[in-house]
């Protein structure tokens, strides 16, 4: 079955633009999660979906980042006037329940170079 | 602050070799501890997951080992393949916020032929 799918895998913008990464989790699962990832480091909590709304959204570094799950499959990470700190991997999970025993299933990530 | 570390940084091992990384953790209260590999360019895919009451759990050639006295874990990796050079990723989530795993660094295996 398909996994998780994160749109584009690469993408490239100038300081100050705004951009949108798109995930799309595996069918049924109703926890999403978005993580940002440096270079030699771990996955980074940013927020946490179960069905539509956001349970934890207490990663977010600033107002600058938004996400949004409004029929609670597709999420969308959005990011405002970026800057060049925010050029990382963005990480999507999902897990069937958001259960503590639920694994996580990762997509391959989004890439996002601000230059 | 929660924090999750693991060592070696980085460890490289020859084919067929054992090795053991190893994770050290001050979140509390603990709920569960997963390990997690990743390999480059892709998203961390679940080894193990433990709970509380769990010391040991296998999966195939890899066996995580538990001790929520100390707050240790081991990830235990037996005849190395190549296939297995990639990071290992400890995660650790306490029980009041479930939901909020708290990543280690990761420590990078490379196996060589």
């Amino acid at each position: 079955g398909a996994g998780v799918s994160q749109t584009p895998s690469n993408k490239v913008t100038e300081k100050g633009k705004y951009v949108e990464l798109r995930c799309d989790p595996i069918s049924g699962h109703t926890a999403l999660y978005w993580y940002r990832q440096s270079l030699g480091q771990g996955p980074e909590f940013l927020i946490y979906f179960q069905g539509t709304g956001a349970a934890d959204d207490s990663g977010l570094p600033n107002d600058r980042f938004f996400a949004v799950r409004p029929e609670g499959s597709v999420s969308t990470l959005k990011i405002q006037r970026t800057e060049r700190g925010d050029s990382a991997v963005y990480l999507c999970a999902s897990s069937k329940s958001g259960q503590l025993d639920s694994p996580l299933h990762f997509g391959n990530g989004t890439r996002l170079t601000v230059t | 602050k929660n924090q999750v570390e693991q060592s070696p940084q980085s460890l490289i091992i020859l084919e067929g070799k054992n090795c053991t990384l190893q994770c050290n953790y001050t979140v509390s209260p603990f709920s569960n501890l997963r390990w997690y590999k990743q390999d480059t360019g892709r998203g961390p895919v679940s080894l193990t997951i433990m709970t509380f009451s769990e010391n040991t759990k296998s999966n195939g050639r890899y066996t995580a080992t538990l001790d929520a006295d100390t707050k240790q874990s081991s990830l235990h990796i037996t005849a190395s393949q190549l296939s297995d050079s990639a990071s290992y990723i400890c995660v650790v989530s306490d029980s009041t916020r479930g939901q909020n795993f708290v990543f280690g660094p990761g420590t990078r295996l490379s196996v060589l032929p």
